[in-house]
């Protein structure tokens, strides 16, 4: 059975600094591309970056592009974001997702594909 | 962008109902559509993918139909479990969008 375990949230400055983690286990991590989405109230659910298994494709969201970081390290079947340049409108409850397609693809190219496992996610806050 | 807009944003039905949602892309989108479902607390689950594929264990109660730009879903016979927030997504390209998502509430 697929899961996905994020960390790592938590309250934070604005123009400070966060990482967040995901663990995967029950599917070969390696062979998918991997996602984080974000949710809040008032703006919903909001794709943020995408990677490929071999990290060669990563996609962001205009809105976090140049302030965040995707990775991943496949020996750990861990997904990470590393969140720079906090802004007050980045507070959101944040999901890893896997892709529904293996293999690799350009997600810049390609088309996308759904997200058919999500974590639990992991809460973010940025306040003063 | 594309921008996905759905209908309604919230609607009550009873247990047995059929009720159907509404999604548009603001540009063709092909069969790029897929559905979500999430309860309070929870995350987001896949119910079906390009347009009508019903993901892996989803109830046949659940269809999706619809091309371009004007999609549905379908809940027949509705049961407790299927009260929840709905969701439509493309994945024409990324970056992939949202619909704002549809209420179901028990009448």
């Amino acid at each position: 059975e697929v899961d996905l375990v994020e960390s790592g949230g938590g309250q934070v400055q604005p123009g400070r600094s966060l990482k967040i983690s995901c663990v995967a286990s029950g599917f070969m991590f390696d062979d998918y591309t991997m996602h984080w989405v974000r949710q809040t109230p008032g703006k919903g659910l909001e794709w943020v970056s995408g990677i490929s298994w071999n990290s060669n494709s990563i996609a962001y969201a205009d809105s976090v592009r140049g302030r965040f970081t995707i990775s991943r390290d496949n020996a750990k079947n861990s997904l990470y974001l590393q969140m720079d340049s906090l802004r007050l409108e980045d507070t959101a409850v944040y999901f890893c997702a896997k892709d529904f397609r293996g293999g690799y693809y350009d997600l810049l190219t390609h088309s996308a594909a759904p997200f058919d496992s999500w974590g639990q996610g992991t809460p973010v806050t940025v306040s003063s | 962008d594309i921008q996905m807009t759905q209908s309604p944003s919230s609607l009550s039905a009873a247990v047995g109902d059929r009720v159907t949602i509404t999604c548009r892309a603001s540009q063709s989108i092909g069969y790029f559509l897929n559905w979500y479902q999430q309860t309070p607390g929870k995350a987001p689950k896949l119910l079906i993918h390009g347009t009508s594929h019903l993901q892996s264990g989803v109830p046949s109660r659940f269809s999706g139909s619809g091309s371009e730009t004007d999609f549905t879903l379908s809940i027949s016979n509705l049961q407790p479990e299927d009260f929840a927030t709905y969701y439509c997504q493309h994945s024409y390209r990324i970056p992939t969008t949202f619909g704002q998502g549809t209420r179901l509430e028990i009448k």
